[in-house]
């Protein structure tokens, strides 16, 4: 059975830093692209940023681009989000995903880690 | 630029259908999507990738009455004998080049 279980999020100040992961189970983790989805309360789904199986390929969202960094450890079948210089639009519900067999879909969620960026 | 357009909301009856509609931007009709639910208070769920000629590759344990076609630069997914359940946000999503991707702005469905 496939699983992703977030854990990092909290609550903390605008410009300060928190570090999300993504602990995966029940597949081959180095096998697909991983990916991160947020979303704030109340409104859609907004992706974040993707890194392929071998870290090789990596893409930011423009809202994130230079603030966050994604990474993996395919040893640990463990997915990371570094994110820097908080804002307060930052803070929603962040989602790991993994890419489906047949193209950058996602085919399983987390349940999600929720991050609050508040002073 | 690639966009997908989804009506806000949509409702139909205990029992009866819906069907969603997803758009692509102009440019980019060849291109699969994905179906994915979230209903309230869940984390989001894929349903099933839908590809331009009409098939469309479920997840596990979804459903017979959840099914996708396609028509030109639409993408559907049509829900059959509608249950409570089925209430929920409703999102597609695409992909660009370098795994740059995409939602639509998702649909609220309704089951009256």
């Amino acid at each position: 059975e496939v699983q992703l279980v977030e854990s990092g999020g909290g609550l903390v100040q605008p410009g300060r830093s928190l570090r999300l992961s993504c602990a995966a189970s029940g597949f081959s983790f180095d096998d697909y692209a991983m990916h991160w989805v947020r979303q704030t309360p109340g409104k859609g789904l907004e992706w974040v940023s993707s890194i392929s199986w071998n870290s090789g390929t990596i893409a930011y969202a423009d809202s994130v681009k230079g603030r966050f960094t994604i990474s993996r450890d395919n040893a640990k079948n463990s997915l990371y989000l570094q994110m820097n210089s908080l804002r307060h639009d930052d803070t929603a519900l962040y989602y790991c995903a993994k890419e489906g067999p047949s193209g950058t879909y996602f085919d399983y969620w987390g349940q999600g880690t929720r991050v609050t960026i508040s002073s | 630029q690639l966009v997908l357009t989804q009506s806000p909301s949509a409702s139909a009856s205990l029992g009866a259908s819906v069907k969603l509609t997803c758009t692509l931007s102009s440019g980019h009709s060849s291109y699969a999507i994905a179906w994915h639910q979230q209903q309230p208070e869940k984390g989001p769920r894929y349903l099933m990738k839908v590809n331009s000629d009409g098939s469309h590759i479920k997840g596990d344990g979804i459903p017979d009455r959840f099914s996708g076609s396609s028509s030109g630069a639409e993408r559907y997914l049509t829900i059959s004998s509608l249950r409570s359940e089925d209430e929920a946000d409703y999102y597609c999503q695409t992909w660009g080049t370098g795994l740059h991707v995409v939602f639509g702005g998702g649909t609220k469905v309704t089951v009256l």
